[in-house]
């Protein structure tokens, strides 16, 4: 079956280090997106990428790192310089251009600082 | 810039009472809508979306939402809710036409007691 696949589920952390999100997508899809989700503020969005090799900073960019070397995938760095990391992080990806396009989510991956 | 208000952030039922969740946007051009849920443990899914046409659009599990043009609104509805119903509810817009990438609202909370 097509999907998402974000690993691992929970990531613990230890302040002052990087952290690499995995998101693998085998749905074909172009565009791929990382966003963050804490209690009451809703998905914000990190970092989106819409082909291979490119991508562009979304509201909430600082902290982050990201890159797009294959279609199928996105990972994320959440760095040092990232102030409150500990979170909920989804990824998703979408079709491009005009349509009807929806997006799918994965199951997200839960970083905790300690 | 687009925006989304989601007026409740937390709410509480009996099983079997009538839900309406609001959510009002801004956006200054043609838009697409969607309503998203999140239920306990499990990744975001897609519960309906509008694109044009019929502007009462109806979803899975018995929801529904009214896309209200000259109100900018989009609540969500179901005339009867069950105990399963209790996730997290997302309202979401982007501008039509153009790239997937979608602002959410900042959730509502869902609480359905047996």
């Amino acid at each position: 079956d097509g999907g998402i696949t974000q690993s691992p589920k929970y990531l613990f952390r230890k302040e002052g280090q990087n952290v690499t999100l995995s998101c693998e997508q085998n749905l074909n899809h172009d565009a791929m997106y990382w966003y963050r989700q804490d209690p009451g503020q809703g998905l914000r969005l990190i970092y989106y990428s819409q082909i291979v090799n490119d991508f562009q900073k979304g509201d909430i960019a600082e902290g982050y790192s990201v890159s797009r070397e294959k279609k199928e995938s996105f990972p994320l760095t959440v760095t040092s310089a990232q102030k409150n990391p500990t979170a909920f992080y989804l990824c998703a990806s979408s079709v491009t251009g005009q349509g009807q396009s929806v997006g799918t989510f994965g199951s997200g991956t839960r970083l905790t600082v300690v | 810039a687009q925006s989304v208000s989601q007026h409740n952030h937390h709410v509480i039922l009996s099983e079997a009472a009538s839900l309406e969740l609001g959510c009002n946007y801004s956006y200054g051009g043609t838009v697409n809508l969607f309503w998203y849920v999140q239920y306990p443990g499990q990744h975001l899914q897609l519960l309906l979306k509008y694109f044009s046409g019929d502007p009462l659009v109806k979803g899975i599990k018995g929801f529904e939402a009214e896309f209200i043009k000259s109100k900018f609104s989009f609540n969500l509805r179901k005339p009867s809710v069950q105990w399963s119903d209790t996730a997290e509810y997302f309202c979401a817009v982007r501008g039509a036409g153009g790239s997937y990438i979608p602002t959410f609202g900042r959730g509502t909370s869902l609480i359905v007691h047996p």
